[in-house]
């Protein structure tokens, strides 16, 4: 069974802080990586997408990728409150077209 | 604009119904999914196709049923076999394996 793990959280910082989400996996012939953001009662919503090893930059987002050690981090830089909502990490199963989502992380950002 | 509609928002199951729930999309996307999200729970697969008139079954997918007639279409069936069918159920698609799955907005289904 291909698996996805996340800290559930919650996971709480300071306004104006840098929140460090982390996810790892199982599936080693993994190729894609997805981090997605759900606010309670919605549905999930793209945040970054990353597919080399490295880091990945959009805005105050910053995906990073290790295949070696099978892990795929989210660092959000000047968290706002509004960025409280459920993390979710999702990697395509080698091979496949099945995304396996986590749990996600719960990320709280107190004002 | 394009995207994912799904409806109902709100479904209800009586005892022994089956329901359906619809998913169109406008994206021109190749494969459409179906997840249940349990709360504080992550999404779980239900069934994907990759083409029209074609599909698998995904993780949980003992209870429902699916077609894919049509590009834009992937209706989920929920049987009166699913016993504990109340859930957020999610529709997603995606041009192809790498690409990133764009989401609907959601059923909510909820037993009476």
């Amino acid at each position: 069974q291909k698996e996805v793990e996340q800290n559930s959280g919650p996971l709480s910082v300071p306004e104006g802080a840098i929140a460090s989400l982390n996810c790892t996996y199982s599936d080693r012939g993994s190729q894609s990586f997805f981090w997605y953001r759900q606010y309670s009662g919605k549905s999930p919503e793209l945040i970054m997408s990353i597919y080399s090893n490295g880091d990945k930059e959009d805005g105050r987002f910053t995906a990073q990728l290790n295949k070696a050690s099978q892990y795929v981090s989210l660092l959000i830089r000047d968290s706002q409150p509004s960025d409280s909502a459920t993390y979710l990490c999702a990697v395509v199963a080698s091979g496949t077209y099945k995304y396996i989502f986590g749990t996600g992380t719960r990320l709280k950002v107190l004002a | 604009d394009g995207g994912i509609t799904q409806s109902p928002k709100y479904l209800f199951r009586k005892e022994g119904q089956n329901v359906t729930l619809s998913c169109e999309q406008n994206l021109n996307h190749d494969a459409m999914y179906w997840y249940r999200q349990d709360p504080g729970q992550g999404l779980r697969l239900i069934y994907y196709s990759q083409i029209v008139n074609d599909f698998q079954k995904g993780d949980i997918a003992e209870g429902y049923s699916v077609s894919r007639e049509k590009k834009e279409s992937f209706p989920l069936t929920v049987t009166s076999a699913q016993k504990n069918p109340t859930a957020f159920y999610l529709c997603a698609s995606s041009p192809g394996p790498h690409q990133p799955q764009h989401f609907g907005d959601g059923t909510r289904l909820s037993i009476l």
